[in-house]
């Protein structure tokens, strides 16, 4: 149980361009959705929190207007990475609580480039 | 098929003592091993790294073990403290895909 999944697993995308990232909880209802931006053997770095049906909560110096949460349902979650620009490039990685402090189920991971 | 396990989801362990996490994985294109540590309704704050060229690394209380013929690392947190009761998730990188992720283990450090 407790399976988490990205669509698309990679994307390419040219500069300028948006691509959005989904992120579902496929076997529990997720209250809380975390986005989290991985770069090449370095932490991971929280870029903001959601609660289904409420705002996001950015960490400061995400840039809200150019990356959009939306966490409209319990099993899915949408990042989507607005005038894309070749410093995106990255791994995101999504996770998933069936409620705020509980266990944290993590999925497997979008590789973005931007051209 | 789970490439990073972490066969304990919990332990306790009394304050003073020797907290020992475990972490196998199965590919061994592996080639960069982190651990995080996640406080409940916090994301995972990021604790220690190794390299695969090295079988030890050690930041204060924490140092990380890797045997990579057996494919195992393990964290060691010496001494443990009550403030280090969280769960902990052993990731591992490729470098050509997203970190993967283990289920994590609680720690409960009893005072």
């Amino acid at each position: 149980g407790a399976v988490v999944s990205q669509h698309p697993s990679w994307v390419i995308c040219k500069s300028g361009t948006s691509v959005k990232i989904e992120c579902r909880s496929l076997d529990f209802q997720a209250t809380t959705m975390f986005w989290y931006r991985q770069f090449p053997k370095q932490s991971l770095m929280l870029m903001a929190t959601s609660n289904e049906g409420s705002k996001a909560t950015y960490e400061q110096g995400v840039e809200k207007d150019k990356f959009l949460i939306n966490h409209a349902s319990l099993t899915l979650s949408t990042l989507t990475v607005t005038s894309a620009h070749p410093e995106d490039s990255s791994f995101y990685i999504c996770s998933a609580s069936a409620y705020r402090a509980g266990e944290q189920y993590f999925g497997p991971g979008t590789r973005l480039t931007v051209t | 098929d789970q490439q990073v396990k972490q066969n304990s989801p919990s332990l306790s362990v009394q304050e003073g003592r020797i907290s020992i996490l475990n972490c196998d994985y199965t590919n061994s294109m592996f080639d960069y091993f982190l651990w995080y540590k996640k406080y409940p309704a916090e994301g995972p704050t990021f604790l220690i790294s190794i390299s695969s060229i090295k079988d030890k690394n050690e930041d204060g209380r924490f140092t990380v073990f890797l045997n990579k013929s057996a494919k195992h690392l393990s964290l060691h947190i010496v001494p443990s403290q009550p403030g280090d009761s969280a769960v902990y998730f052993c990731a591992a990188d490729s470098g050509n895909t997203p970190l993967v992720f283990g289920k994590g283990t609680r720690l409960s450090v009893i005072a």
